[in-house]
């Protein structure tokens, strides 16, 4: 079983807040990821960091921002959370050995902005 | 668009029936991933196949490689009830790129 975790895992909030999504992970790994789904849909890459102080932007645009100060932590953060932001949203990671290597996936977030 | 193309989108088949999904990519790469996502869960890796490689079994599942057609295959034999998910292939954005994008999955239901 990974040992990639998100909080929280379902989360309703009113349109204009701050909200920050937690993903940390336990395995030591310097690449990790943030993906956006929405139902039934394709995985869309939106943030990624290759290990400490190092992110960038991911395919698909996106009005969130992440850190990478420690780690086995990287936390997304929306400054204005609107509707259109009402998804579901991955964190992985995967070890930094070239590209080849497999991603463990946390549970998720389930967004839903009102 | 750097996503790769799945067919089909949907698969519906009875338990004990093999099911086959197909993935076509656009660019150079040198690994080739699948994952399983049950609804509304994270994913979970199932199996990888570098460019190398053009064939890969792990327990029922089989794994096939054609980079002269940019395209991969997972069957599935014997499918159970539990294999219902959607399944998805993942690959390099470009060439040795370390970002992993993801095709558009096909939804396998398993009917008991």
């Amino acid at each position: 079983e990974a040992d990639i975790y998100q909080t929280p895992r379902y989360l309703v909030i009113g349109t204009g807040k701050k909200i920050t999504l937690e993903c940390s992970q336990t395995m030591g790994h310097d690449k990790m990821y943030w993906y956006q789904q929405d139902p039934g849909m394709e995985l869309h890459l939106i943030h990624y960091s290759y290990g400490v102080n190092s992110t960038e932007k991911g395919d698909l645009s996106s009005e969130s921002t992440v850190s990478r100060i420690r780690t086995e932590h990287f936390p997304l953060t929306l400054e204005s959370a609107r509707p259109s932001h009402t998804s579901q949203y991955l964190c992985a990671s995967s070890e930094f050995e070239g590209s080849i290597s497999e991603a463990f996936f946390g549970q998720g977030t389930r967004l839903t902005v009102v | 668009s750097q996503q790769g193309e799945e067919d089909p989108q949907a698969l519906s088949i009875q338990e004990g029936e093999n099911a086959t999904m197909n993935c076509s990519y656009k660019t150079s790469i040198n690994n080739l991933q699948w994952y399983r996502q049950n609804s509304g869960r994270g994913l979970v890796h199932l199996i990888l196949i570098r460019s190398n490689e053009r064939e890969k079994h792990s327990g029922r599942l089989r794994v096939t490689l054609d980079t002269s057609k940019k395209s991969s295959s997972l069957l599935i034999t014997a499918s159970r009830a539990a294999d219902t998910a959607s399944y998805f292939c993942a690959f390099p954005a470009q060439g040795g790129s370390e970002k992993l994008v993801f095709g558009k999955g096909t939804k396998l239901t398993v009917n008991p």
